[in-house]
């Protein structure tokens, strides 16, 4: 079984400021990792995954992810942050053999303020 | 890419009353479909997902079940529905072997 935990539940940051989202998780099994992003009254987006390779990932809007395998992190960056990404960011896990249910942490909402 | 639709966007119910929600999908064959409910500041809750049209597995015992009638199709239902029903009531898609999720926009339930 695999669990997620993202210790913030509420990150407030100014605009234009760096930010980082943690999440780690523990698994018996390698793992995929996701960032989605929950705008208000919306369904999720995929935002990045790690599935393999380069263990930096990037999005197209700026934000990247590291996944570290001895700190079972996969925390989420971005190194100035604009109005827009104000909303709810949630980092999920899949085992990466067989069964396609993913676990996902409890949402950590970024709140950038002008 | 996948869409997924869902409907309704928003809806009340009175207590007791019925239950169906529709998700359906385009762009894609013999997805793997999920079930999940979204209330405020507890993450997703996994209801139910089908590997197949007529295959459904329960995540938690409930008051809600799911059907699969066609492969692209997904439906949430309740006979009786019970406050503890409200919430965010979210469908997800994902390719056969692939593991990142495509969302619905969702379906606000409001129990009174």
């Amino acid at each position: 079984a695999q669990s997620v935990t993202q210790l913030d539940s509420q990150v407030p940051v100014f605009e234009e400021a760096p930010v980082e989202l943690r999440c780690n998780y523990s698994s018996s099994v390698s793992v995929y990792l996701f960032w989605y992003v929950q705008y208000p009254n919306q369904g999720l987006q995929l935002l990045l995954k790690y599935l393999s390779g380069s263990t930096l990932v990037e999005s197209i809007n700026g934000f990247e992810a590291e996944f570290n395998k001895s700190q079972t992190s996969f925390h989420l960056r971005k190194p100035s942050v604009h109005i827009s990404d104000t909303a709810e960011y949630f980092c999920a896990v899949s085992p990466s053999g067989g069964s396609y249910i993913p676990t996902f942490g409890r949402g950590t909402s970024l709140i950038v303020h002008p | 890419s996948q869409t997924i639709h869902q409907w309704p966007a928003t809806l009340v119910q009175p207590v007791g009353s019925p239950l169906s929600l529709e998700c359906t999908v385009e762009g894609t064959s013999n997805p793997n479909l999920y079930w999940y409910r979204q209330a405020a500041g507890r993450g997703l809750q996994l209801l139910f997902y089908s590997v197949g049209i007529g295959q459904i597995s329960s995540e938690v015992p409930q008051n809600l079940s799911a059907s699969r009638p066609q492969d692209r199709q997904f439906i949430l239902s309740s006979k009786k529905l019970l406050l503890s029903d409200s919430g965010f009531y979210l469908c997800a898609s994902a390719g056969q072997m692939t593991y990142e999720q495509y969302f619905g926009p969702g379906t606000r339930l409001t129990v009174t």
